[in-house]
């Protein structure tokens, strides 16, 4: 089952705008994770934000996390035509007991140069 | 580049037929875990392995299976094939059982026809 819910499902930006891409989950976790995914390949991890975590940082990357609203958004800055891939949230599951990761559908984002 | 390796890249088999799916997990990792992603969705939980124990299943029937071996390399066996097992079906290998961040092969594609 999908645990997390990524909005929107596309995205097509100009080189050089902002993008926002926004995840809502289901139960209590322990942290939520973002990952990047190239076109049917395998996903690379991208950051990492903890439940007692509000906001996080990693170049131009900016998650934040609402557990009251079970909410995450990811902000890419200053985009760029390498950025064009679907990131997906992925948060653990029923607290972690089994450390397996329950991701969303993804976000498929597309940016032009 | 993560480490973790996968083979076969792509394989065509038909429905009835069985299957073995390959990874090589990252040096210094104890904990594999596969995943099934279907066309225009996000990876879906198989099963993990966390020193050659499965520690974790998804909702998937049992004739999926797998193996990890004392290198911590690990197998995905699907047996009796349907066409809806066709999927890129994803190894990532983390050096903990909980909470770690998880790295990811670049998948294998499987067609049944």
């Amino acid at each position: 089952s999908q645990q997390g819910e990524e909005d929107p499902q596309a995205l097509s930006i100009q080189e050089g705008e902002n993008a926002t891409m926004n995840c809502s989950y289901k139960t209590s976790i322990n942290n939520l994770q973002w990952y990047r995914q190239n076109s049917g390949r395998g996903l690379v991890h991208l950051i990492l934000i903890r439940s007692n975590e509000r906001e996080k940082h990693s170049g131009r990357l900016r998650v934040t996390l609402d557990t009251s609203k079970k909410s995450s958004s990811l902000l890419i800055t200053a985009s760029r035509a390498a950025d064009t891939a679907s990131y997906f949230c992925a948060t653990d599951a029923d607290g972690g007991s089994q450390g397996n990761l329950i991701f969303g559908k993804g976000t498929k984002l597309s940016v032009k140069p | 580049e993560t480490g973790v390796t996968q083979s076969p890249t792509h394989l065509i088999k038909t429905r009835g037929q069985q299957v073995t799916l390959r990874c090589s997990s990252q040096s210094g990792h104890n904990t594999v875990s596969w995943y099934q992603q279907a066309l225009g969705q996000g990876p879906q939980f198989i099963f993990q392995y966390y020193r050659e124990e499965e520690n974790g299943r998804g909702n998937f029937p049992p004739r999926f299976s797998g193996l990890q071996f004392p290198n911590y390399s690990s197998e995905l066996n699907v047996n009796a094939l349907e066409l809806d097992d066709s999927a890129l079906y994803l190894c990532a290998s983390s050096s903990g059982v909980l909470r770690n961040i998880q790295y990811f092969g670049a998948g294998t594609r499987l067609s049944v026809l």
